[in-house]
């Protein structure tokens, strides 16, 4: 069974660091990994998808990597921001499914 | 495109009425997704379809539970009777086959 796990559940950072959020699964066979943004009461806004062919994905000032043999994803965030600050969330999709399997999520604070 | 719409954002009502929650889904897409969150389990996947076919209802808490797909834009997930234990906010998102998944804003369900 997929299990995902975020490290750390919250982190507090000043502004413009450079910082770089962990995800980790369990199960190396998996279709997709996506990284996902929520903003406190609302819903999740779509921040980069890797699929299982890719190794990393970039939006911006958004670094999404995967290494599927080690079962983990990471989240770079260049030079954060105050608006940066939200609960940062990683799914991946199992292969032979179509379910995401969420982590706990990454609350991030970054300070002015 | 507006994106996955969910109706109503806000419901509120006392244990043992019936509730229905409302999504209609991104034009084209042929994969949907009920999602709920708490604080203490975070994001549970319920069930999803795929091109209006339920695929997985093995997240479904119980049999109070039902979700229907009657065409490609429009889905409901219903309790009946609620219970307090089923506050939560409840999530529909809907994505392409093996492509990026996008939420709706959510439905926060207050039992009483």
């Amino acid at each position: 069974k997929q299990e995902v796990t975020q490290i750390p559940a919250a982190l507090s950072v000043p502004e413009g660091e450079n910082l770089v959020l962990n995800c980790s699964f369990t199960d190396s066979a998996i279709y997709n990994l996506q990284w996902f943004r929520q903003d406190p009461g609302k819903g999740l806004t779509s921040l980069l998808l890797i699929q299982s062919s890719q190794r990393e994905q970039t939006s911006g000032r958004l670094n999404a990597s995967l290494d599927k043999s080690s079962g983990r994803s990471t989240l770079y965030i260049a030079a954060s921001q105050p608006g940066d600050s939200a609960t940062y969330l990683c799914a991946a999709i199992p292969s032979g499914t179509y379910k995401y399997i969420f982590g706990t999520g990454t609350r991030l604070k970054v300070l002015a | 495109d507006a994106g996955v719409i969910q109706s109503p954002r806000h419901e509120v009502t006392e244990m043992g009425q019936e509730v229905t929650l409302r999504c209609k889904p991104i034009s084209g897409h042929d994969y949907l997704f009920w999602y709920r969150q708490t604080m203490m389990r975070g994001l549970e996947l319920l069930i999803y379809f795929n091109n209006n076919v339920p695929i997985d209802d093995s997240g479904m808490p119980e049999d109070r539970f039902s979700a229907k797909m009657p065409n490609a834009s429009f889905s409901t997930l219903k309790i009946q009777p609620s219970e307090p234990r089923d506050s939560a906010v409840y999530f529909c998102a809907s994505s392409l086959v093996r492509g990026e998944a996008f939420f709706g804003q959510g439905t926060r369900l207050t039992v009483v």
